[in-house]
């Protein structure tokens, strides 16, 4: 059974740092993965899609990364904002395509 | 453009009175729908997960049930609520499987609270 691991679960910076947040999944055989951003109370909000055959997406200042035989996803976010605070959650879609697993997401909180 | 739809927003209910949560999809055809809940803690869960009409998949047996009585409407429905069933429930589509890149599209999410 595919389990998403999302690494940490919480994370506070200053204003204009570079992050990094982690996720992890223990079934390499995935059809793709999914980076989303929930603001509290809200829906989930697609940031970038990657397919199984694909390394890495960019959008702006977000890029994540995808290395299916050690099962991790990296999501980079540069020069870090306030705007930027929400929860962050990975998921990854099963070969079939049928379902989303996700993993419990971590919450940033960025300070001007 | 495609839009996706969730009612009501919130939702009080006694236990042991009945649920209906509607979700419709406007601007594209034949999506894949899904109901995902997200309790405190847990993180989301896959509920119900439909590719066509009168299709539906379940992901976790409990108190709940989905129809898909027409194309772009997925309905969340219970007989009995019980306190567990609290939770945010958040509608998603994506597009139908052929050529896919399986994209998933969220609604804004209808918070019950069971008392």
């Amino acid at each position: 059974k595919q389990e998403v691991t999302q690494i940490p679960a919480a994370l506070s910076v200053p204003e204009g740092e570079n992050l990094v947040l982690n996720c992890s999944f223990t079934d390499s055989a995935i059809y793709n993965l999914q980076w989303f951003r929930q603001d509290p109370g809200k829906g989930l909000t697609s940031l970038l899609l990657i397919q199984s055959s694909q390394r890495e997406q960019t959008s702006g200042r977000l890029n994540a990364s995808l290395d299916k035989s050690s099962g991790r996803s990296t999501l980079y976010i540069a020069a870090s904002q306030p705007g930027d605070s929400a929860t962050y959650l990975c998921a990854v879609a099963n070969q079939a395509g049928t379902a989303l697993i996700f993993g419990k997401g971590t919450t940033l909180s960025v300070s001007s | 453009s495609q839009t996706i739809h969730q009612w009501p927003a919130t939702l009080v209910q006694p236990v042991g009175s009945p649920l209906s949560l509607e979700c419709t999809v406007e601007g594209t055809s034949n999506p894949n729908l899904y109901w995902y809940r997200q309790a405190a803690g847990r993180g989301l869960q896959l509920l119900f997960y439909s590719v066509g009409i009168g299709q539906i998949s379940s992901e976790v047996p409990q108190n709940l049930s989905a129809s898909r009585p027409q194309d772009r409407q997925f309905i969340l429905s219970s007989k009995k609520l019980l306190l567990s069933d609290s939770g945010f429930y958040l509608c998603a589509w994506s597009v139908g499987w052929q050529g896919n890149t399986g994209e998933l599209f969220f609604g804004e999410g209808s918070r019950l609270t069971v008392l």
